[in-house]
């Protein structure tokens, strides 16, 4: 079945400590991409790539580190993080092939006290 | 960043009412999608387009990429209880960092159907 898997689904966690949140596609798709679901403000992209080795900032990026050393798998690093950095998180990914519209994961719930 | 005003917000309708949400930009985009997302779950994709003036039908639902490219709607027609959920519009661009894949997406409208 072709989908976005995120990992975990819900995380508690205290500020300061590292943590990562995976997220792996198995369509081969060159784009991906993370948001954050906040109340009242929609999604918001963090990151996005075009391909491996590939990264851009999207319209929150602060706080956030991602990689791409592989086609499939994308990584959400939050080096330290803090209780702002509290939401839902999406990880997305897409294709030229299927025009760009994007397949979402089913979210990770941060919680940081 | 880039904005899409997403309108209205929420909305309350009757079972079998149809349904009407916009978006506009001040820029122009080349792409338009529409996306579901029910509780606990990822967005999903409805309906994309990618012509100015397209119409493009899924099922009950009708979606048109405007002529101006700043604009996009969403139809729904007779409403039933599984069409609630919250209603994203996206847009994207390659006016935005030369790349489709930053994808924009609108604050969203939650629908709520009075069964």
């Amino acid at each position: 079945e072709a989908q976005v898997t995120q990992n975990p689904r819900y995380l508690i966690t205290v500020t300061g400590k590292k943590l990562t949140v995976t997220c792996s596609q198995n369509m081969n798709h060159e784009y991906m991409s993370w948001y954050r679901q906040d109340p009242g403000l929609g999604l918001r992209q963090i990151y996005y790539s075009m391909n491996v080795e590939v990264t851009d900032k999207g319209d929150v990026p602060e706080g956030y580190k991602v990689s791409r050393k592989e086609k499939r798998n994308f990584p959400l690093i939050l080096e330290s993080p803090s209780p702002n950095q509290t939401s839902l998180y999406f990880c997305a990914s897409s294709s030229r092939q299927n025009n760009y519209g994007y397949t979402f994961g089913s979210g990770t719930r941060l919680t940081v006290v | 960043g880039q904005q899409l005003n997403q309108s209205p917000q929420s909305m309350f309708i009757q079972e079998g009412e149809d349904v009407s949400m916009n978006c506009t930009s001040s820029s122009i985009f080349n792409t338009w999608l529409w996306y579901k997302q029910d509780p606990g779950e990822g967005p999903v994709l409805l309906i994309a387009l990618y012509k100015a003036g397209e119409l493009t039908s899924n099922g009950r639902l009708t979606a048109q990429f405007g002529i101006t490219r700043k604009d996009s709607f969403l139809n729904i027609s007779a409403s039933i209880p599984s069409d609630v959920g919250i209603y994203f519009c996206a847009g994207a661009s390659d006016y935005l960092g030369g790349s489709q894949g930053n994808l924009i997406f609108g604050k969203g409208t939650k629908l709520s159907v009075k069964p």
